[in-house]
């Protein structure tokens, strides 16, 4: 089955700050990758998606994403961060084929500080 | 109106009272899943169907029943409640054929369990 890795569990920057949030993933054929966030007291809300073609991906509110197969990653960055940006942010794993087509696999999320 | 409805928002029990979580969607979905969410922990699989005829047990099962009533609904049940079932509890709905299985979260329900 898929697995999903978020080493970084807290995460501090500055207001105005770049920021990348790590993820890493398993799974021996083509992933389907997310990215969600989630605001204090929400649910869960897409920020992007990769399932095939261009492996740096846009997303929402200005974050972008890159795949990259051989490392097995699909970090999450943004240039410059903003206090509302603040939350906790969780990458997921499904898959394209097989028994566990149709379920996505959670890292356990990083949190997000920012400093103003 | 949210897509994805779930009741209630909050809801607090006693160890071994049974408690019912509902679930309900206007996107047109197939798929349902139920998650919850502890601290740390990230969102763990409890349940998840791909019609009203299919159920299938994730990862945290035991503990746990689920009814598909209609395509739309989607209910979690705790038979006799404990006090590690407190969590926050989501539903989600996907559908592979137009999103390729994004899911779409609930807003959750906070349970508490005494």
């Amino acid at each position: 089955a898929q697995s999903v890795t978020q080493p970084d569990i807290h995460i501090t920057v500055s207001e105005g700050a770049s920021l990348e949030l790590r993820c890493n993933y398993s799974y021996g054929a083509t992933p389907y990758l997310f990215w969600y966030v989630q605001s204090p007291g929400q649910g869960l809300q897409l920020l992007l998606k990769y399932f095939s073609g261009d492996t740096l991906v846009q997303g929402i509110k200005g974050f972008e994403a890159e795949f990259k197969r051989s490392q097995s990653s699909f970090n999450l960055r943004k240039p410059s961060v903003h206090w509302s940006d603040a939350a906790e942010y969780f990458c997921a794993v499904g898959a394209d084929r097989g028994s566990t087509l149709g379920r996505l696999y959670f890292g356990r999320g990083t949190q997000l500080t920012v400093w103003p | 109106d949210a897509d994805v409805t779930q009741t209630p928002r909050n809801r607090i029990t006693k160890t071994g009272k049974r408690i019912m979580l509902e679930c309900s969607q206007t996107k047109g979905h197939d798929r349902m899943y139920w998650y919850r969410q502890d601290p740390g922990l990230g969102l763990r699989l409890i349940y998840y169907s791909f019609d009203v005829k299919d159920i299938n047990k994730g990862e945290i099962s035991d503990g746990y029943s689920v009814s598909r009533q209609a395509q739309a609904k989607f209910s979690l049940s705790l038979e006799s409640a404990i006090p590690n079932q407190t969590a926050l509890y989501f539903c989600a709905t996907s559908d592979f054929v137009s999103s390729r299985d994004e899911q779409f979260f609930g807003p959750g329900t906070r349970l508490t369990v005494l």
